[in-house]
């Protein structure tokens, strides 16, 4: 059971331009929703995170959206550069469990 | 701090033959974790530990899977005997809280071909 659904699987932004991901999930009972980032060749790392208790979390050129009501959140790179392609992994955690669920990664390329 | 540590990087066996994965969490986590990425099904939580201790093992896909945790700073994953549908990205993961911003820190992985 995917109980983190991302999309769009794959992405092609141009340089300067704004890059979008969603995630939706079922669980209620998540309380933290980290995004990852992960360069070929490494493993993801923290990019970014937040609580549902805020709407939004901004971190530099990157965003978190957050839409409790509608058990929605996503990630917003704003200026995106070509550094920034990667796959990126939005995640959800419930501490009754104490682990996350992934997303399925969403592929993005940002071109010159 | 080195991060976490994985060995080998890069790992091709036969089919039938017993392969272990080797893992080095960051000093003072409490928490390892064993993650396997393929292209079909994404990020898999295979197992993971606190304190050592083996939590919950419900992703380890079949007995031929593996792992343990002998003291707090070394995991091993290990396949046997291995079957050329375990070819992945194993990747080893530790937290000292897994639900606060400080996240997971992955190590790089190791690619096991399995022909």
């Amino acid at each position: 059971q995917q109980q983190v659904k991302q999309s769009p699987q794959s992405l092609i932004v141009q340089k300067g331009g704004i890059s979008i991901i969603n995630c939706a999930y079922e669980n209620t009972a998540f309380d933290y929703f980290p995004w990852y980032q992960q360069f070929p060749g490494k493993g993801p790392a923290l990019l970014i995170a937040i609580r549902p208790d805020v709407s939004e979390k901004k971190e530099g050129r990157f965003t978190i959206s957050f839409n409790k009501s509608a058990k929605q959140f996503s990630l917003h790179i704003m200026d995106s550069q070509p550094g920034d392609s990667a796959t990126y992994f939005c995640a959800a955690y419930t501490g009754t469990a104490s682990k996350l669920t992934f997303g399925t990664g969403t592929r993005l390329q940002v071109t010159l | 701090d080195a991060g976490v540590i994985q060995s080998p990087r890069h790992e091709v066996t036969e089919m039938g033959q017993e392969v272990t994965l080797r893992c080095k969490p960051i000093s003072g986590h409490d928490y390892l974790f064993w993650y396997r990425q393929t292209m079909m099904r994404g990020l898999e939580l295979l197992i993971y530990f606190n304190n050592n201790v083996p939590i919950d093992d419900s992703g380890m896909p079949e007995d031929r899977f593996s792992a343990k945790m002998p003291n707090a700073s070394f995991s091993t994953l290990k396949i046997q005997p291995s079957e050329p549908r375990d070819s992945a990205v194993y990747f080893c993961a530790s937290s000292f809280s897994p639900g606060t911003y400080y996240g997971y820190t992955f190590g790089s992985g190791t690619r096991l071909t399995v022909v």
